[in-house]
């Protein structure tokens, strides 16, 4: 079975701090991607990314950045953490071509 | 329009019935249709896909899947109070490595 990890089950940062969220996946997959989830808006794409090195924008980048230097490792960074930013983080990756997502746990995360 | 559309709920179903969930999609390009659950506090897992029109079944579960009318649907035969969850219903257009999740319908399964 595809294995995703997220580094932190919970977290919690204060306003202002640079926040990093790890993702690691085990099934050698070439798309990875990060949603963030609120209740009554469901997910929402941050971020995602093909390959190494590769990225695009999802719906809702604006606060984020993310880094892919090894195909199985892709980060969601927030560059300076706001308390609007208080939600549930999924990592998840995806075979090419078929197939749906696999999910890591999630990161809950607060800000306070 | 959302591109994906399902009824907030909660549905609520008796133990041991039929619990119906629906989906509606806008893209006719949509290839590829997914259900995922999710219980409270945790991420949603992937229970059943389908491409084809028609019924796809595995075990308790059934996907159907018609493209004419963009409507895909889950039933849940005889259902358990572990059924109780948010059910997600995912699309994806050919060519296209992204999902584009519905909001979810919360169901509860009534001991």
């Amino acid at each position: 079975d595809v294995k995703v990890t997220q580094s932190s089950r919970y977290l919690v940062k204060r306003t202002g701090e640079k926040v990093f969220l790890e993702c690691v996946q085990d099934m050698d997959h070439e798309n990875m991607f990060w949603y963030r989830q609120d209740p009554g808006l469901g997910l929402r794409l941050i971020y995602f990314s093909y390959d190494v090195k590769m990225k695009e924008k999802g719906d809702i980048p604006e606060g984020y950045s993310v880094s892919r230097e090894k195909k199985e490792r892709f980060s969601l960074i927030l560059e300076s953490a706001s308390t609007n930013q208080t939600s549930m983080y999924l990592c998840a990756s995806r075979p090419p071509g078929a197939g749906g997502y696999t999910f890591g746990s999630g990161t809950r995360l607060t800000v306070v | 329009q959302k591109e994906v559309e399902q009824n907030s709920g909660p549905l609520s179903v008796p133990e041991g019935a039929i619990a119906s969930l629906n989906c509606t999609y806008s893209d006719r390009g949509s290839q590829s249709f997914f259900w995922y659950r999710q219980y409270s506090g945790k991420s949603p897992e992937l229970i059943m896909f389908i491409y084809s029109n028609g019924d796809k079944e595995d075990g308790r579960f059934t996907a159907q899947l018609n493209k004419a009318s963009q409507y895909v649907s889950l039933l849940i035969r005889d259902s358990q109070p572990s059924d109780s969850a948010t059910y997600l219903c995912a699309v994806n257009h050919f060519g296209n490595e992204k999902l584009t999740f519905g909001t979810g319908t919360r169901l509860t399964i009534i001991p």
